[in-house]
């Protein structure tokens, strides 16, 4: 069954570094997502991406996140200068025309 | 605001004895109610979308209804592996596709 793949499963990063979060959606889909979920939390919509530019973002979502499809296949948030409430696990999910979500396993980001 | 409640925040189960967990939600034109199961440090894993009032969905042990209002998944003769929280989602409606996740049910079901 087709699975949407998530690098690194966890990553700890000191406070103030950059982190790039990694995802490979589901190779026939168009839409494609980042969620967070702070520990004991709702999990929480961050963007939307679909057509090669950001289709919907939350507040969460401020000038310190980015995110990019590079290569067609892979696609990634950025996060510029990590603070401490930004340890989180963050999941990629990806959807096709038929609607629908397949979420990866997530990344846990720590910051120090 | 759109909001999706969950209840119970937990439930002890023995094995076989059947139940159900609720979703309230208050959204204004629901395109799409969704069922995830998440296991501890995964991520949600899809089980049902539902669309309108009335319609029902099953799978294995698992069974989901839908109201103009809230959503039950009824689970019957549960098994140990059936132990996971389970995660109720909205769909928001018009020129938007994320999805309105409520807090979850943690369910443990004992042998």
């Amino acid at each position: 069954e087709p699975e949407v793949t998530q690098t690194p499963s966890h990553q700890v990063t000191q406070m103030g570094q950059e982190v790039i979060l990694r995802c490979v959606p589901i190779s026939n889909h168009l839409y494609f997502y980042w969620y967070r979920q702070i520990l004991g939390q709702k999990v929480e919509f961050l963007v939307s991406f679909y057509n090669n530019e950001i289709s919907e973002k939350s507040e969460i979502f401020d000038d310190q996140f980015s995110v990019e499809r590079p290569d067609g296949s892979n696609f990634t948030l950025k996060i510029r200068s990590t603070k401490l409430e930004d340890s989180a696990m963050y999941f990629c999910a990806s959807g096709g025309e038929g609607g629908g979500y397949t979420f990866g396993s997530g990344t846990r980001l720590t910051v120090v | 605001e759109d909001q999706v409640t969950q209840s119970p925040e937990a439930l002890r189960l023995q094995e076989g004895e059947s139940s159900s967990l609720n979703c309230s939600y208050t959204v204004s034109g629901l395109r799409g109610l969704f069922w995830y199961r998440q296991d501890p440090g995964k991520g949600p894993e899809f089980l049902f979308t539902l669309y309108s009032a009335g319609e029902e969905k099953e799978k294995e042990r698992l069974k989901a209804t839908l109201t103009k209002k809230e959503s039950f998944l009824h689970i019957t003769a549960p098994k140990p592996e059936d132990s996971a929280t389970y995660l109720c989602a909205v769909q928001a409606p018009r020129n938007t596709d994320k999805l309105i996740f409520g807090t979850g049910t943690r369910l443990q079901v004992f042998p």
